[in-house]
């Protein structure tokens, strides 16, 4: 079985600073990791995925995730944070070596970034 | 259009009434999904359409929760015998099915209301 853990669910930043959105992730094989931002009132929208190779992945809006095997993390990371990136934010795991082909979301974490 | 529809994007209905639900994926995208978003919550996995084969109906609820996909482009979720526990926001997405690397386009949503 996949599956995905946000531990915290709400983070509160000062824009300027970098943020760290975490997320810890299960299979029995090797992962497809996903992050998606919300915004209010609105459907998912794709930031970045690992699928093989480097394990920093760079995605939209300056975001990045490091995929770090030994600790089953994908955490989102940004050096500078910006008010507009105030949002809810998932991660998604895919087992690819598994029957399931749906994407397991986390429970999302609510990002603020005060100004 | 150029992303995924859903419609309506509203919908206030009675316990015990039916609710039909319209999904429009990305045209050549083979991989239709159904997730549903409670209040607080994290996105459940519903049921996953990939070309035609048999969807995977693992996530729904109940079996008062169906859906088909025609043509291998528009899907219906229909509930019938509505509950107040079944509000929540109804999203789809689509993908192209790329051995289950590809990423989900969502569309903006349904928000269904049970009175």
């Amino acid at each position: 079985a996949q599956s995905v853990a946000q531990p915290e669910d709400q983070v509160n930043v000062a824009e300027g600073n970098p943020l760290t959105v975490k997320c810890t992730y299960s299979v029995s094989g090797n992962p497809y990791l996903f992050w998606y931002v919300q915004y209010p009132n609105r459907g998912l929208q794709f930031l970045l995925k690992y699928i093989t190779g480097d394990n920093l992945v760079k995605g939209s809006y300056g975001f990045e995730a490091e995929f770090n095997k030994s600790q089953t993390s994908f955490h989102l990371k940004k050096p500078s944070a910006l008010v507009s990136d105030s949002a809810l934010y998932f991660c998604a795991v895919r087992d690819p070596s598994g029957s399931a082909r749906q994407l397991t979301f986390g429970s999302g974490t609510q990002l603020t970034v005060l100004p | 259009g150029a992303g995924v529809s859903q419609s309506p994007s509203n919908k206030v209905t009675e316990k015990g009434k039916d609710v039909e639900l319209r999904c429009d994926p990305i045209s050549g995208h083979t991989a239709l999904y159904w997730y549903r978003q409670s209040l607080g919550q994290g996105l459940e996995f519903l049921i996953y359409f990939q070309g035609n084969s048999a969807p995977d109906k693992s996530g729904l609820p109940s079996d008062r929760f169906s859906a088909e996909r025609t043509g291998g482009s528009v899907s219906t979720l229909t509930i019938q015998r509505t509950q107040q526990e079944d509000s929540a926001v109804y999203l789809c997405a689509s993908s192209l099915e790329s051995a289950g690397a590809g990423e989900l386009f969502f569309g903006e949503g349904s928000r269904l209301t049970v009175l």
